[in-house]
């Protein structure tokens, strides 16, 4: 069975400073890993994913995860915090081809 | 990436009415389609999995006569709400793969629909 932890609810960072977002997954098979991006009533929106290639990834707005199997994390990462990226964030995990399981999700708030 | 729409974006509806969604991917074929519940501040819920030409497999706890699923096409599914009631008021979204190509299986989401009953 998989599933995922996301840690903290709620990240506040100022514009700039780094954003972390944290996940951890616990997973019986080589998982699949996503971050997903959602903006307030909008669907949700790949910002990138883990397929078992390069265990850094690289996806989109500038931000990337790197995943560490002995930590079983997949932790997001963006060096530097733009306004534009305050939205809520949920980190998934998939066997593959079945069900996807998602985090409770991190709400990301931006400070000026 | 692929894409998905759903229809409509917003409804409200009055207590004991029916109200449909349509989620359809525009530029792929999805033999499989996945609707979600999202309740305020929370993560989504799987409430089951429409396969295209059979029936739908829902999750535990949900009502499956009161959620109906049809998938009639490859790049159509619906979920009607039937004699909807307040506490079905809720943001729903749909989900599709797309196997072609380099994809690797993630997901596409619609837009969300959100639903209020009265």
């Amino acid at each position: 069975a998989q599933s995922v932890t996301q840690l903290g609810s709620h990240v506040s960072v100022s514009e700039g400073a780094l954003v972390l977002l944290r996940c951890n997954y616990s997973s019986s098979v080589p998982p699949y890993l996503f971050w997903y991006v959602q903006y307030p009533n909008q669907g949700l929106q790949l910002l990138l994913k883990y397929t078992s290639a390069a265990t850094l990834v690289k996806g989109i707005n500038g931000f990337e995860a790197e995943f560490k199997k002995s930590e079983t994390s997949f932790h997001l990462t963006k060096p530097s915090a733009h306004m534009s990226d305050a939205a809520e964030y949920f980190c998934a995990v998939s066997d593959g081809f079945n069900k996807f399981y998602f985090g409770s999700g991190t709400k990301l708030n931006v400070k000026p | 990436g692929a894409v998905v729409s759903q229809h409509p974006s917003w409804v409200i509806c009055k207590s004991g009415t029916s109200v449909k969604i349509e989620c359809r991917s525009l530029d792929f074929q999805a033999t499989t389609m996945f609707w979600y519940r999202q309740f305020p501040k929370q993560s989504l819920m799987l409430m089951a999995t429409s396969n295209e030409g059979s029936k739908a497999t829902y999750e535990q706890g949900v009502e499956k006569d009161k959620f109906l699923i049809n998938h009639a096409s490859l790049t159509l599914s619906t979920l009607t709400v039937t004699s909807a009631h307040p506490e079905d008021s809720s943001f729903y979204i749909c989900s599709a793969r797309d196997l072609r190509g380099s994809n690797t299986g993630e997901l596409f989401f619609g837009e969300g629909s959100r639903l209020t009953v009265l």
